[in-house]
């Protein structure tokens, strides 16, 4: 079945560093695509979204980048702090309908700065 | 922003009893909440959706009778795991869809031990 994956399970930084975690996608329907912080013993947390009628968005310290062609997500953080370890998801959400909120994660990368 | 209570947050029991994990929306309403279940360093994977007024559907693999689902009111979303078993030790996570944009509001988990 389509599914939502990632290439790096874990990245190590140095703090200030500008940290990439990428994601690829296989379900070419999705037209939704969000980047979640997860702690440890917590739940996701908001980072950000897009939609794929973009392909670049911003937020605070962080870039979420979207190529429709070759199907791959990436979230760029900038000046990467020690409050940044965590694990990172990408999640898609497939078209409305029943679907709705039904979002697909994928594997997860942790990412571990170090001061 | 919204908020998303689970509760409670870390339960340990005996194999064989039954625990009831709660849900709670606590500044916005939600016809539709969703339950996630994630083992150590894995991703989160849809358990089932829960509906208010209406049954549960559930993903496939997931056994229905063995996690009971009650969205009891338009706040309010509970899943009760019966006859647990130590396989069923694992992390609950709840969601609410926001308005507008399908963004998910999670709550903070359950870490669940059967002993």
């Amino acid at each position: 079945g389509e599914s939502v994956g990632l290439h790096l399970p874990t990245l190590s930084v140095q703090e200030g560093d500008n940290s990439i975690i990428n994601c690829a996608y296989s379900n070419s329907a999705s037209d939704y695509f969000i980047w979640y912080k997860q702690e440890s013993g917590k739940g996701p947390q908001f980072i950000i979204d897009i939609r794929s009628n973009m392909d670049k968005r911003q937020g605070q310290r962080v870039t979420v980048l979207l190529n429709k062609t070759v199907k791959h997500l990436s979230l760029q953080i900038a000046a990467t702090q020690p409050g940044d370890s965590a694990v990172y998801f990408c999640a898609e959400n497939p078209p409305g309908g029943t679907s709705y909120g039904k979002l697909t994660f994928g594997q997860g990368t942790i990412l571990t700065v170090h001061p | 922003g919204a908020v998303v209570s689970q509760h409670p947050s870390r339960v340990i029991c005996k194999s064989g009893t039954s625990v009831k994990i709660e849900c709670r929306s606590l500044d916005f309403q939600a016809t539709t909440m969703f339950w996630y279940r994630q083992f150590p360093k894995q991703s989160l994977m849809l358990m089932a959706t829960s509906n208010e007024g209406s049954k549960a559907t559930y993903e496939q693999g997931v056994e229905k009778d063995k996690f009971l689902i009650n969205h009891a009111s338009l706040t309010l979303s509970t899943l009760t795991v019966t006859s647990a078993h130590p396989e069923d030790s694992s992390f609950y996570i709840c969601s609410a869809p926001g308005t507008g944009i399908n963004i998910q509001y999670f709550g903070a988990g359950t870490r669940l031990s059967v002993l």
